[in-house]
């Protein structure tokens, strides 16, 4: 089975421009996770999707960034403009949310390594 | 606000030492504390815990949660070189939100 893809796997960017991460969940995964890893914070959730939708992206900065699923098999994170402060390791896991299964771990992703200048 | 700690934040041991990793952790509505190890890349899941007393094990690796003293413990016997990662502990707050800790690195050396 094919795990959760993502890419770019590095970005090297200037400041002020702007930056787009993209995952594809495994197939049949109803619920999708944007998390970025520092090595300050740890893992941080910044959004996650049910169903295409968004169910909480409080920890997403709203100004600069943006998070979309179009499709069932698609997201992207946009960071726009990207900041310094914005380099780290994004990543993105997915997770089966079937009726009756409600104990079931994630799914990670190989990450992004975003780097702006 | 939910908080997991993991201790300790790092550690070296020798080849064929057991190794004894902390997590504690406070969320409102625990619905289970997962484990994982990273290694370069990905976080690669290791362990689901929702009952207390209960052991997980794979292989060299087991885990388990005491629910009323808000902890967990993951024990690596027999450790080998292809041990040293870091490994993440994460607890399931509400239906889908992980709460992450900062992680212990563990160096298996020779």
């Amino acid at each position: 089975d094919a795990g959760v893809i993502q890419s770019p796997r590095h970005e090297v960017t200037e400041m002020g421009q702007e930056v787009t991460l993209r995952c594809k969940p495994i197939s049949g995964h109803d619920y999708l996770f944007w998390y970025r890893q520092t090595m300050m914070q740890g893992l941080e959730l910044l959004v996650y999707f049910n169903n295409k939708a968004v169910m909480d992206d409080s920890g997403m900065p709203k100004d600069r960034f943006s998070a979309k699923m179009p499709n069932a098999s698609f997201s992207t994170l946009k960071i726009q403009p990207s900041e310094p402060r914005d380099s780290a390791v994004y990543f993105c896991a997915s997770r089966i949310g079937t009726v009756g299964i409600s104990n079931q771990p994630q799914h990670f992703g190989d990450g992004t390594r975003l780097s702006i200048l | 606000e939910d908080k997991v700690v993991q201790s300790p934040l790092s550690l070296v041991v020798h080849e064929g030492d057991t190794v004894t990793l902390n997590c504690s952790y406070e969320v409102t509505n625990f619905r289970s504390l997962l484990w994982y190890k990273q290694e370069k890349k990905a976080p690669t899941f290791l362990f689901m815990l929702t009952s207390s007393g209960i052991e997980k094990k794979s292989g060299r690796l087991s885990s388990i949660l005491d629910k009323k003293e808000l902890f967990s413990i993951l024990n690596i016997t027999a450790t080998q070189t292809g041990d040293s990662a870091v490994y993440l502990c994460a607890v399931a707050s509400g239906f889908q939100k992980l709460v992450f800790g900062t992680g212990t690195r563990l160096l298996v050396s020779p």
